[in-house]
C-alpha cells in the first residue's frame, strides 16, 4: 500500500536557523502531497500542498517541491521562529480523499 | 466562527464503558472523517462519510460505530472501551472528495481509558 516516511525527530534548532524536514513517499501513480502542522493542543492545519510533479507549495515562509524522480516532498524554511515549534506531518492523498500520514516530526525552536 | 468542533475535548472513562464523541462542522462541507492519533503521534484514518454515506471504513474493531445524522454531523460511538483505545480522536471535514481544499480538522478529543 501507499506510505509516507518522514525523518525522525525531534528536530531542535535555534531561531533563524534553516529548516529541512525530509519526506519520501511510496505510491501508485502521482498522488497529491501535503504538509500539515499541529501546534500543541490543537488539531492539524494544512500548511501547503502540491498536486503534480515539480509543483512547489508555499505558505508562511515554508516551501516544499514535489519531486517524482526521488519520490520526495521535503519541507524547508529559511529562518525558523520560536512560534514554528510544532509537529509537522507529511501526507499523500489516496482514493476518496483519504490522507495517509507520515509519523510526524517534532520541531523545537529555541530563542 | 466557522469550524469543526468536537465534544468533549477530554474524556476519561473506565474499561468496559460505552462512550460517544460528537463532531459538527458549519463549513458547508459534505465529507467528514474520523482519525485516530496514538501516543506516538501517528495518525490513521478510521471512517469517512460523504453526504451521510459511509465511503471509507478502515480495519477498526466493530466496537467503533460512526453515525452521520446529516452531512454536518459525524459522531463516533465506542462500545466496551479498552485500554488500547486511549488516543486522541480527530474529526475533519472537506468539500467533496477533491483534495483542492484539503481537510479542516477539529481540535481533537483526548480519550483516556483507565
Amino acid at each position: 500500500g501507499n506510505s509516507v516516511t518522514q525523518m525522525e525527530g525531534p528536530v531542535t534548532l535555534s531561531e533563524e536557523a534553516f529548516l529541512t524536514i525530509n519526506c519520501t513517499y511510496t505510491a501508485t501513480g502521482y498522488p497529491s502531497l501535503f504538509w500539515y502542522v499541529q501546534y500543541p493542543g490543537e488539531g492539524l492545519q494544512l500548511l501547503l500542498k502540491a498536486t503534480k510533479a515539480d509543483d512547489k507549495g508555499s505558505n508562511k515562509g515554508f516551501e516544499a517541491t514535489y519531486r517524482k524522480e526521488t519520490t520526495s516532498f521535503h519541507l524547508e524554511k529559511g529562518s525558523v521562529q520560536v512560534s514554528d515549534s510544532a509537529v509537522y506531518f507529511c501526507a499523500l492523498r489516496e482514493y476518496g480523499n483519504k490522507l495517509v500520514f507520515g509519523a510526524g516530526t517534532i520541531l523545537r525552536v529555541k530563542s | 466562527d466557522t469550524a469543526v468542533s468536537q465534544t468533549p475535548k477530554y474524556l476519561v472513562t473506565q474499561m468496559g464503558n460505552d462512550k460517544s464523541i460528537k463532531c459538527e462542522q458549519n463549513l458547508g462541507h459534505d465529507t467528514m472523517y474520523w482519525y485516530k492519533q496514538d501516543s506516538k503521534k501517528f495518525l490513521k484514518i478510521m471512517f469517512s462519510y460523504n453526504n451521510k454515506e459511509l465511503i471509507i471504513n478502515e480495519t477498526v474493531p466493530n466496537r467503533f460505530s460512526p453515525k452521520s445524522p446529516d452531512k454536518a454531523h459525524l459522531n463516533l460511538h465506542i462500545n466496551s472501551l479498552e485500554l488500547g483505545d486511549s488516543a486522541v480522536y480527530f474529526c475533519a471535514s472537506s468539500q467533496g472528495t477533491s483534495d483542492y481544499y484539503g481537510y479542516t480538522f477539529g481540535s481533537g478529543t483526548r480519550l483516556t481509558v483507565v
